[in-house]
């Protein structure tokens, strides 16, 4: 079965450069989520889109931005990049229906390290 | 807030053994979630349970829900070293997208 893609899998970048973090849902999900996780460190929630609108905000830096496009691919844009923002970054997506369980799937995360 | 506490934050177990891993939450959920993950690896979803009393199992995991104590347990039976991974139960609040994660349970299944 299709699974969720994020590309690029590592980014190697320098303090205050930017970096872009695509995500590509599951065919037919409709909301995708981002997650950040430190080392040795569980995920915290940054944002999320239901069919192209935020649908809910965490504790994303206000140097990040991210949107979902008309073909449901989100991406995650990161300027002004600090040490600390060396994460492993996950993107989730589902599909939203009256019956769901809401399971959030996992794609296989962004390494990002910066320098 | 929504907050969600696990313990222990560390297992070693022997093969064979059984043991609990239990996850506490601070306010009322509507999902309660079980992921494992792999060291630098993605999660991978286990359990999702939705009411008070549910229990599901796979495998070697069985996962149970008790919303009155707001309080999750995953029980692992006759450990096997293929179970040694970090797991994270994670809740979601009715009113909200978020997952909010517990602090994850490193198992390591030793011979």
């Amino acid at each position: 079965a299709a699974g969720v893609i994020q590309s690029p899998r590592h980014l190697i970048k320098e303090k205050r450069e930017t970096a872009t973090l695509k995500c590509y849902p599951i065919p037919r999900h409709d909301t995708v989520y981002w997650y950040q996780q430190g080392p040795g460190q569980d995920p915290q929630f940054l944002i999320s889109f239901y069919e192209k609108m935020q649908s809910d905000k965490g504790s994303i830096p206000d140097r990040f931005s991210a949107q979902q496009f008309s073909d449901y691919h989100s991406e995650l844009n990161m300027s002004s990049l600090e040490l600390g923002d060396s994460a492993l970054y996950f993107c989730a997506s589902l599909r939203r229906s009256l019956t769901s369980t809401d399971t959030q799937y996992f794609g296989p995360g962004t390494r990002l390290t910066v320098l | 807030e929504l907050k969600v506490e696990q313990n222990p934050l560390f297992l070693s177990m022997q093969e064979g053994k059984n043991y609990t891993i239990y996850c506490n939450y601070s306010t009322t959920s509507d999902r309660l979630y079980w992921y494992r993950q792999d060291p630098g690896k993605s999660l991978e979803s286990l359990f999702v349970l939705l009411s008070n009393g549910a229990v599901k199992q796979e495998g070697r995991l069985m996962a149970s829900l008790d919303t009155k104590a707001r309080l999750s347990t995953l029980h692992i039976t006759a450990a096997v070293h293929d179970l040694s991974a970090t797991y994270f139960c994670a809740a979601k609040k009715s009113s909200g997208d978020k997952l909010t994660f517990g602090t994850g349970t490193r198992l390591a299944v030793r011979p």
